[in-house]
């Protein structure tokens, strides 16, 4: 079954300093992963997704993550982190076989320090 | 820039009670979504609408929840009756295109449920 592990609930760090939000699929084929962001009170708006082009994909707002199948991992990175930044992510992945049927991983919590 | 709304965006009914929740997708997209969020949980898929009927459904999808499109513009969920475990954000989201890679789901704000 394909499933998302988001390995963090919660990060921290400081405004200007690197941001790395850890994600881990399964998939028993070449998965269509995504990153969602949540804002408080906001919807969830698409930041990136990857469907088997190019490993690094680049996203909205600074935000970029790597498809690495070796590892299965989907890691979400920005090189330096602003305030407006802190939010709930989450890694996702498309079911297999479905109209768009996504599967989501738990979320992790992004704060950022001034 | 094109959206999907959720109406209301916060509604307490007592356990028993009928619920219906609204959205408006984006006007030119095809396939529609139901997700919801129990608090501190993840988000979980329920159903999914084409072609004017329903295409996908979950487990949660039971008896007690029906979706409908009754005007090309609403699409709206209902609970015919709430349980507390039916408290949670219910997220309404709209898609373009067809299956396959790609197709990315737009989502609304969400509504959020308590049942008392």
């Amino acid at each position: 079954a394909q499933s998302v592990t988001q390995l963090d609930s919660h990060v921290s760090v400081s405004e200007g300093t690197p941001v790395l939000l850890r994600c881990n699929y399964s998939s028993s084929y070449s998965p269509s992963l995504f990153w969602y962001v949540q804002h408080p009170n906001k919807g969830l708006q698409l930041l990136l997704k990857y469907t088997s082009a190019a490993t690094l994909v680049k996203g909205i707002n600074g935000f970029e993550a790597e498809f690495k199948k070796s590892e299965t991992s989907f890691h979400l990175t920005k090189p330096s982190a602003h305030m407006s930044d802190a939010a709930e992510y989450f890694c996702v992945v498309r079911q297999e076989g479905s109209q768009g049927n996504l599967i989501f991983g738990k979320g992790t919590k992004l704060s950022v320090k001034p | 820039e094109p959206e999907v709304t959720q109406t209301p965006s916060h509604q307490v009914t007592q356990m028993g009670q009928e619920v219906i929740l609204r959205c408006v997708p984006i006007s030119n997209h095809l396939y529609f979504y139901w997700y919801r969020q129990i608090l501190g949980q993840k988000v979980e898929f329920l159903v999914s609408f084409y072609n004017n009927e329903i295409s996908e459904k979950s487990e949660i999808f039971d008896d007690q929840f029906s979706v409908e499109r009754p005007d090309g513009s609403n699409f709206t969920l209902k609970i015919r009756s709430t349980k507390l475990e039916d408290s949670a954000m219910y997220f309404c989201a709209s898609r373009k295109t067809s299956g396959g890679a790609g197709g990315e789901l737009f989502f609304g704000e969400g509504s959020r449920l308590t049942v008392l």
